[in-house]
C-alpha cells in the first residue's frame, strides 16, 4: 500500500481537462511545499513534470499546472492530447526525512 | 544532456547481496544527489536513498538497515548495495539524479534494470 493515495484511473476526451488527486498527511504532502509528478509511459523510464507543488521544468508543456490545498495535491492537464496517455505518479518529502510516492494513476484519452 | 545507465546482475539468489552500478555521462556527477529507486507491480515506485557527490547519504528507513550507496567521482559512477535479499526486493531499479534546486524531485533518470530475487 502506498504512501499517497490517488485514484486508480481518470479519462477524458481530447481537449479536455481533467485533474489527478494526491491525498497525504500533514507530515508530508500538507506540511512541505515539496510535491512532484512523474509520467510514465509503458516500458519507459518516468519524467519530472511538475515539482515543488507548481514548478514546471523546461520543455513540459504548460498544460499541465500543479496545485495543492490541505494534505491533497492535484496534476491538472488542460487540453489532453493523445500523448497525454501514461501512468502518472506522485511524490512528497516526509517528515521523517524521506520520499513516499502515490500508488499512479492510468490517464485514458478517450 | 546527461544520461544514465543501470547496470549489475540480473538475477540474485535470496539471502545474497543485489549490487548495481549507475554511470553518469554527458555531465558531472558532482553538485547534484543521485538516488535509487525501484518499482513493483505491487508497491509502485519507492525511493530507496540518495547520495550526494561529497558522500553524504540518507536512506528510507524501511530499507535502511540492508541498503548502502556510494559514489565514484573518479569514474562518474554511484552504486547500490541491498542485502539480504528476499523474492520482495525483485524490482525494476532505476538510478536518477535530483534536481538542481533539492533532492526532493528527479530530473533525470536511467532506463532501469530489472533484477530478479530466485534461488
Amino acid at each position: 500500500q502506498s504512501a499517497l493515495t490517488q485514484p486508480r484511473s481518470v479519462s477524458g476526451s481530447p481537449g479536455q481537462s481533467v485533474s489527478i488527486s494526491c491525498t497525504g498527511t500533514s507530515s508530508d504532502v500538507g506540511g512541505y511545499n515539496f510535491v512532484s509528478w512523474y509520467q510514465q509511459h509503458p516500458g519507459k523510464a518516468p519524467k519530472l513534470m511538475i515539482y515543488d507543488v507548481n514548478k514546471r521544468p523546461s520543455g513540459v508543456p504548460d498544460r499541465f499546472s500543479g496545485s495543492k490545498a490541505g494534505n491533497t495535491a492535484s496534476l491538472t492537464i488542460s487540453g489532453l492530447q493523445a500523448e497525454d496517455e501514461a501512468e502518472y505518479y506522485c511524490c512528497s518529502y516526509a517528515r521523517t526525512y524521506t520520499l513516499v510516492f502515490g500508488g499512479g494513476t492510468k490517464v485514458t484519452v478517450l | 544532456q546527461v544520461q544514465l545507465q543501470e547496470s549489475g546482475p540480473g538475477l540474485v539468489k535470496p539471502s545474497e547481496t543485489l549490487s548495481l552500478t549507475c554511470t553518469v555521462s554527458g555531465g558531472s556527477i558532482n553538485y547534484y544527489y543521485w538516488s535509487w529507486i525501484r518499482q513493483t507491480p505491487g508497491k509502485g515506485l519507492e525511493w530507496i536513498g540518495y547520495i550526494h557527490y561529497t558522500g553524504d547519504t540518507n536512506y528510507n528507513p524501511s530499507l535502511k538497515s540492508r541498503v548502502t550507496i556510494s559514489v565514484d567521482t573518479s569514474k562518474n559512477q554511484f552504486s547500490l548495495k541491498l542485502s539480504s535479499v528476499t523474492a520482495v526486493d525483485t524490482a525494476l531499479y532505476f538510478c536518477a539524479r535530483t534536481g538542481s534546486t533539492g533532492w526532493t524531485h528527479f530530473d533525470f533518470w536511467g532506463q532501469g534494470t530489472l533484477v530478479t530475487v530466485s534461488s
